[in-house]
């Protein structure tokens, strides 16, 4: 079975440009996370969705970043315009579909803003 | 409060030595789930295990063993005669109800396995 692919995997722009990342989730799974995971620290939650529903985005700075899951499967999360302190690993995981289901996490995006 | 704490930064062993990597945990929930992540430096998050809270049993998986006490609120995970591939960022995870069942994550323990 296919694990969670993401795209780009390493990413380097100047600040104030724009950049977007692509996940696919494992395949029946109908929760999908992005996380932000600065060098050093535990991943911190972005945004949930439940298909392609918004279960929390409480955690995501809406002034620059956008997530979208249209048709429930792939997701694209957006950062506009970039700051220096985006530079982090953006991960995007699934699950099955319950919330207590276990998360299966992808290879990351390295983003890095100069 | 909920959190977690992984009170060991970093920790270099030769290899085939045994490692214990420490979680300590903190919730007045009784239903929970406890999660290990492996970092290596590839950087995806590898699941390893999940334990919920009614299940005390210790697991073991290979070289890997994990003790759950409820008693300390301890989730410890050890590796036994550690590889060189055994190298990476350990986190250990907690999720709950009154968090959504979010992951709440530990700070992680670097894990050194020098040849």
């Amino acid at each position: 079975e296919a694990g969670v692919a993401q795209s780009p995997r390493y990413k380097i722009i100047e600040k104030r440009q724009s950049v977007a990342f692509w996940c696919n989730p494992i395949s029946g799974h109908a929760t999908l996370y992005w996380y932000q995971q600065i060098l050093g620290q535990g991943p911190k939650l972005l945004i949930q969705f439940q298909n392609n529903g918004v279960v929390d985005d409480s955690q995501l700075p809406k002034d620059r970043f956008s997530a979208e899951r249209l048709k429930g499967v792939d997701s694209t999360l957006k950062i506009q315009p970039a700051k220096l302190e985006d530079s982090a690993v953006y991960l995007c995981a699934s699950s099955f579909g319950r919330t207590t289901d276990t998360q299966y996490f992808g290879p990351g995006t390295r983003l890095t803003v100069l | 409060a909920q959190k977690v704490t992984q009170a060991q930064t970093e920790i270099s062993v030769v290899e085939k030595e045994d490692v214990t990597l420490d979680c300590v945990y903190e919730t007045r929930d009784t239903t929970y789930y406890l999660f290990w992540y492996k970092q290596p430096p590839s950087g995806e998050l590898v699941f390893l295990i999940r334990r919920n809270s009614f299940d005390e049993q210790n697991e073991i998986s290979g070289r890997y063993s994990w003790n759950f006490q409820k008693s300390t609120s301890s989730f410890n995970f050890t590796i036994t005669a550690s590889q060189v591939v055994d190298s990476a960022v350990y986190f250990c995870a907690l999720s709950l109800m009154d968090s959504n069942y979010q992951l709440i994550w530990g700070a992680g323990t670097k894990l050194i396995i020098k040849p």
